[in-house]
């Protein structure tokens, strides 16, 4: 598997703090995602990315946040203000075809948060 | 707002029965579903979308306006079908996001 890789696999994070997961993909995306994965409530989409530099909320952005300098790059933020960030984290990437369909999305290993 | 509802958190099946996943979806405009999977340990993956209308691993799904369901099925179940498997409404415009359902997780058992 290459493609898109998310570090750490693994991250603990004490109340209080902010922690930042990483995302890089090398398929050549445009269109880059951030999901949250919880038993039973399937993927929600926190932060999504069309272009570098521009990005928009999904519909349970409210305490994270993310940057997109680069085009293979897609960083997200879990800051203290996320009242409940235990959960997996998937990241994903896709290539805006231009078709005028919704493009595959590719996802990343995830990364497990715990806050503890 | 758009929705994707998946009624069985859990399936199981025995080996060489047929299999069906549910799914539902509520859209007012044009929808584009698709199937995805996660084997244990491994990545989500794409396992089939309705534009294609093709048979990925002996799996179908007929998109259904009438009824707004997009249900997988497979006519003999395997062990490796074992899996998660997500259904996702494709939002038609510039966005482009998908909306997921909540899985079900399918059991093939010997």
């Amino acid at each position: 598997d290459g493609g898109i890789t998310q570090s750490p696999k693994y991250l603990f994070r004490k109340e209080g703090q902010n922690v930042t997961l990483s995302c890089e993909q090398n398929l050549n995306h445009d269109a880059m995602y951030w999901y949250r994965q919880d038993p039973g409530q399937g993927l929600r989409l926190i932060y999504y990315s069309q272009i570098v530099n521009d990005f928009q909320k999904g519909d349970i952005a409210e305490g994270y946040s993310v940057s997109r300098e680069k085009k293979e790059s897609f960083p997200l933020t879990v800051t203290s203000a996320q009242k409940n960030p235990t959960a997996f984290y998937l990241c994903a990437s896709s290539m805006r075809t231009g078709t005028g369909v919704t493009d595959t999305q590719y996802f990343g290993p995830g990364t497990r948060l715990t806050v503890l | 707002a758009q929705r994707v509802t998946q009624p069985e958190k859990l399936l199981s099946v025995f080996k060489g029965a047929p299999v069906e996943l549910k799914c539902n979806y509520s859209y007012s405009g044009s929808p584009e579903l698709f199937w995805y999977v996660q084997y244990s340990r491994q990545r989500l993956q794409l396992l089939l979308r309705h534009i294609s209308r093709e048979s990925i691993k002996g799996f179908t799904a007929d998109l259904n306006k009438g009824e707004t369901s997009f249900h997988l099925k497979k006519p003999f179940a395997q062990e490796e079908d074992s899996a998660m498997y997500y259904c996702a409404l494709g939002i038609s415009g510039s966005a482009r996001q998908l909306t997921f359902g909540s899985g079900t997780q399918l059991t093939v058992l010997p």
